[in-house]
């Protein structure tokens, strides 16, 4: 199947800083990419759908300025948490799409931990 | 009410036990159904896709009733490496969104 990778896999930050996590498709080029959180015994909820060169649509209640989504090319994707705090400690998980249909990808996901 | 509802377990089954997961969804627009494998602490991959006329890949099968709006998961003969939490997915909207929607997921625990 497609490959998807993620960068960082962990990371502990402190109060206030931000982090910018990557996602990659490395053997095909995503029209489409997902960003999910999962926090401790909770499924999956996407935070915000992608496209490469517009702007990223946000899922009710994720704040756009708190959570900065960037699709500058058809391979990469970054999500920016800006000022984070404890609260946002959580699994982020990208995902890419092939195009038309659903068929996703997803990345392995990174561990952040907001002291 | 959830979009995605599931008995979150966990299921507790001897080495090979017949287990069955079911799933319910509330959006009657919901056009594709899978199930997802997630094992603790890493991403979800994909197990199977649902289809109305049931579909079997070895050991698991699954069905959907749209009518119910209803999803089931049966594995059969479960392995120790079986143990993880089953996801049930559903999408819809345009062909060009893929948004899914994740059930909490059932966990399974097989033991020896």
């Amino acid at each position: 199947g497609a490959v998807v990778s993620q960068h960082p896999s962990r990371v502990i930050c402190k109060s206030g800083t931000s982090v910018k996590i990557e996602c990659r498709s490395l053997d095909f080029q995503a029209t489409t990419m997902f960003w999910y959180r999962q926090f401790p015994k909770q499924s999956l909820m996407l935070m915000a759908t992608s496209n490469e060169g517009s702007k990223a649509t946000y899922e009710q209640g994720v704040e756009k300025d708190k959570f900065l989504i960037n699709h500058a090319s058809l391979t990469l994707s970054t999500l920016t948490v800006t000022s984070a705090h404890p609260e946002d400690s959580s699994f982020y998980i990208c995902s890419a799409g092939l195009g038309r249909g659903y068929t996703q990808y997803f990345g392995p996901g990174t561990r952040l931990t907001v002291l | 009410r959830k979009e995605v509802e599931q008995d979150p377990g966990p299921f507790n089954v001897p080495e090979g036990a017949t287990v069955a997961f079911n799933c319910t969804y509330s959006n009657s627009a919901s056009q594709s159904f899978f199930w997802y494998r997630q094992d603790c602490r890493k991403e979800p991959k994909l197990l199977m896709s649902v289809y109305s006329s049931g579909n079997e890949d070895g050991r698991f099968t699954a069905q959907l009733n749209r009518a119910s709006q209803y999803i089931s998961l049966l594995i059969r003969d479960s392995k120790l490496s079986d143990s993880a939490t089953y996801l049930c997915v559903v999408s819809y909207g345009s062909s060009n969104t893929g948004k899914l929607i994740f059930g909490q997921g059932t966990t399974l625990q097989v033991k020896p």
